[in-house]
């Protein structure tokens, strides 16, 4: 079953296209920020992570890129797959003391992947 | 998951009973955390733990509470279960030094 939003935002794409993810963040303060996928019925999954003194940071098939100035992170996926078909979230880490962070995470978007 | 299973899966009770969720971890890390998941609010933070009987409230520990006699267990417990507490719960795990948190499978909890 189902365990995210029933209204959320969706991007459908076609199987080998770019998919382009985006996400407005609220706190000026938070200096670090991680993407997570959901699959229906598990945990979010981490998928890349970026620091606030970075402005790209590249994985495999998956790009962040991060605009401090207007408060946005866009995570990019290329030649997207069918498996790729989750929710993702974005997250910020706001705090300043390690451990005792509380991630924020945003209401995310479902990626529907048409083959 | 990252070495981390929770107990049980899938839950229905009745209002006003008892209920605890269990969190094991083997990865040895120190920080652990409590989440729900609820269309229309996505993941918020209940409790969470960085060490040993040291823990601290999210921003929605209302009804909740939790304890960690052990590195490797968080015990989540909503003392009377209410309607509002239906949800889906993850934890979440995080080293030292490390703000990368890593998820749990999620437990399914109706309450009735």
């Amino acid at each position: 079953g189902e365990s995210v939003g029933l209204h959320l935002p969706t991007l459908s794409v076609q199987e080998g296209d770019n998919s382009i993810i985006n996400c407005a963040y609220s706190n000026s303060a938070s200096d670090y920020f991680i993407w997570y996928k959901q699959e229906s019925g598990k945990g979010p999954q981490f998928i890349i992570d970026i620091r606030s003194n970075m402005d790209k940071r590249q994985g495999q098939r998956v790009t962040v890129l991060l605009n401090k100035t207007v408060k946005h992170l866009s995570l990019q996926i290329a030649a997207t797959q069918p498996g790729d078909s989750a929710v993702y979230f974005c997250a910020e880490n706001i705090g300043n003391d390690t451990g005792r962070r509380a991630l924020t995470f945003g209401s995310g978007t479902r990626l529907q992947v048409q083959p | 998951d990252a070495g981390i299973t929770q107990s049980p899966r899938h839950k229905v009770t009745e209002t006003g009973t008892p209920v605890t969720l269990r969190c094991h971890q083997t990865e040895n890390h120190r920080y652990m955390y409590w989440y729900r998941q609820d269309p229309g609010h996505g993941l918020r933070l209940i409790h969470y733990s960085y060490g040993v009987k040291d823990t601290d409230k999210g921003e929605v520990s209302d009804g909740y509470s939790v304890s960690r006699s052990k590195t490797e267990d968080f015990l989540l417990t909503l003392e009377s279960a209410t309607s509002s507490q239906t949800s889906v719960y993850f934890c979440a795990i995080s080293g030292l030094g490390r703000e990368t948190q890593y998820f749990g499978p999620g437990t399914r909890l109706l309450v009735l």
